[in-house]
């Protein structure tokens, strides 16, 4: 099946610092890519939706100039976590998908973020 | 405001038996589903999928009921396996796009 990696698994970094999360689709052209986060015990919650070469679209709630999300090429988008604080510590995943198909969506390995 | 929900956070299962996973969503406009499996510290997998078109949905040892006049889902496993433990979490998507919602997942143990 398609393969979506994500990168770091894990990273720990210092409040105040900014963290890059990279999401590529190794063997398939992703027109949308989703991120996602997860806190401990919660449901998958959705942050934003990317479509390449495009501004990504956030849910309500997120601050787009907190998470900024990149998807220069349909392989590969990424989220910026700028100016970390502990509150943003976090499982953060990522899903590809391909238009006009709907339904599966493959996703990331997921990135572990931890700001101390 | 949760969309699709999934009630019971915990499920325990003899190794051998049914598993039952239920799922309840709120937006009539959810016309297809998915369940994934979450291993602690990985991404999910998905697993197996319905359109509104259909009521059920078998693959292996995995089926997906659904039933849209109660707006409930249902994944079947059986016969559980240890191998199964895990966490569930069931998802919908409109026809707009490829934007899922997910529930907050029911973590199954399998007991040998």
């Amino acid at each position: 099946g398609a393969v979506v990696s994500q990168h770091p698994s894990r990273v720990i970094c210092k409040s105040g610092t900014s963290v890059k999360i990279e999401c590529r689709s190794l063997d398939f052209q992703a027109t949308t890519m989703f991120w996602y986060r997860q806190f401990p015990k919660q449901s998958l919650m959705l942050m934003a939706t990317s479509n390449e070469g495009s501004k990504a679209t956030y849910e309500q709630g997120v601050e787009k100039d907190k998470f900024l999300i990149n998807h220069a090429s349909l392989t590969l988008s990424t989220l910026t976590v700028t100016s970390a604080h502990p509150e943003d510590s976090s499982f953060y995943i990522c899903s590809a998908a391909i238009r006009p198909s709907i339904g599966r969506a493959f996703f990331g390995q997921g990135t572990r973020l931890t700001v101390v | 405001d949760q969309q699709v929900k999934q009630n019971s956070p915990s499920l325990s299962v003899q190794e051998g038996r049914i598993s039952i996973l239920n799922c309840d969503y709120t937006n009539s406009m959810f016309d297809y589903f998915l369940w994934y499996k979450k291993y602690p510290a990985e991404g999910p997998t998905f697993l197996i999928s319905i359109s509104s078109i259909k009521d059920k949905n078998e693959d292996g040892r995995f089926t997906v009921f659904l039933n849209k006049s109660a707006k409930h889902l249902s994944l079947h496993i059986v016969p559980s396996q240890p191998g199964d433990s895990a966490v569930y979490f069931c998802a919908a998507s409109a026809k707009s796009g490829n934007q899922f919602y997910f529930g907050t997942g029911t973590s199954l143990t399998v007991i040998p």
